[in-house]
């Protein structure tokens, strides 16, 4: 299993620029996630989904999107970047029905909007 | 809704000697408490997890955590660190009944180890 991947692993954007951040995952995981981390401010939420089709708002959702058609993926889009996008992004993945179960997460893609 | 904070930013440790991070919680709920690691330019793994039964919960690479409910406390140990042990800890906290299982996570305790 390669887990939870997450492309591209860098980008630099330019303010007013769109792109998405791709994730997939390939344990079957129902439940996926996107966070960002600030430095020195741990992570945020930003969009959940507990399976296809459904999506939901995190804490720090302004400015971004998401879709859900596959279990396996969970795009993350930014329209119009802006500088206060900068950080660096972590998808992760988790089993589906509620308990203690971990999450799984990406190596993170790291993006700067100048 | 929760909180989780860490009150360590940063913690210098020298080789060999211990170390302890610590996370208090607040939640009108009863939850489960988790510790993730990220090293350098990686992603977060999971070091452990409290979900009921023992206070006493035990991890990977030689570390364990304590659980206080009287004090909404969840402070993660090692007795001796290895240089590898270099990294950023981060407490969490799921509400088990919570929509998504959704995480919250502390600010990070940033562990720097010396030789």
């Amino acid at each position: 299993n390669a887990g939870v991947t997450q492309t591209p692993k860098f980008r630099i954007l330019k303010i007013g620029q769109s792109m998405t951040l791709q994730c997939t995952q390939d344990m079957n995981h129902n439940y996926m996630y996107w966070y960002r981390q600030d430095p020195g401010m741990g992570l945020k939420l930003i969009y959940y989904s507990v399976g296809a089709g459904i999506t939901d708002k995190g804490e720090v959702p302004n400015g971004y999107n998401v879709s859900r058609s596959t279990t396996e993926d969970f795009p993350l889009r930014l329209e119009l970047a802006a500088p206060s996008q900068t950080s660096v992004y972590f998808c992760a993945s988790k089993k589906q029905g509620s308990g203690p179960y971990e999450q799984y997460f990406g190596p993170g893609t790291r993006l700067t909007v100048t | 809704a929760q909180s989780v904070t860490q009150l360590d930013s940063q913690v210098p440790v020298f080789e060999e000697a211990p170390v302890e991070l610590r996370c208090n919680y607040s939640s009108s709920v009863s939850v489960y408490l988790f510790w993730y690691v990220q090293y350098p330019n990686q992603g977060l793994q999971l070091l452990l997890k409290y979900l009921s039964g023992s206070t006493l919960v035990k991890g990977i690479n030689g570390f364990e955590a304590e659980f206080n409910k009287s004090q909404t406390s969840f402070h993660l140990r090692k007795p001796s660190v290895h240089i590898s042990d270099t990294a950023e800890y981060f407490c969490a906290v799921s509400a088990d009944k919570a929509a998504g299982n959704k995480l919250t996570f502390g600010g990070g305790t940033r562990v720097l180890v010396k030789p």
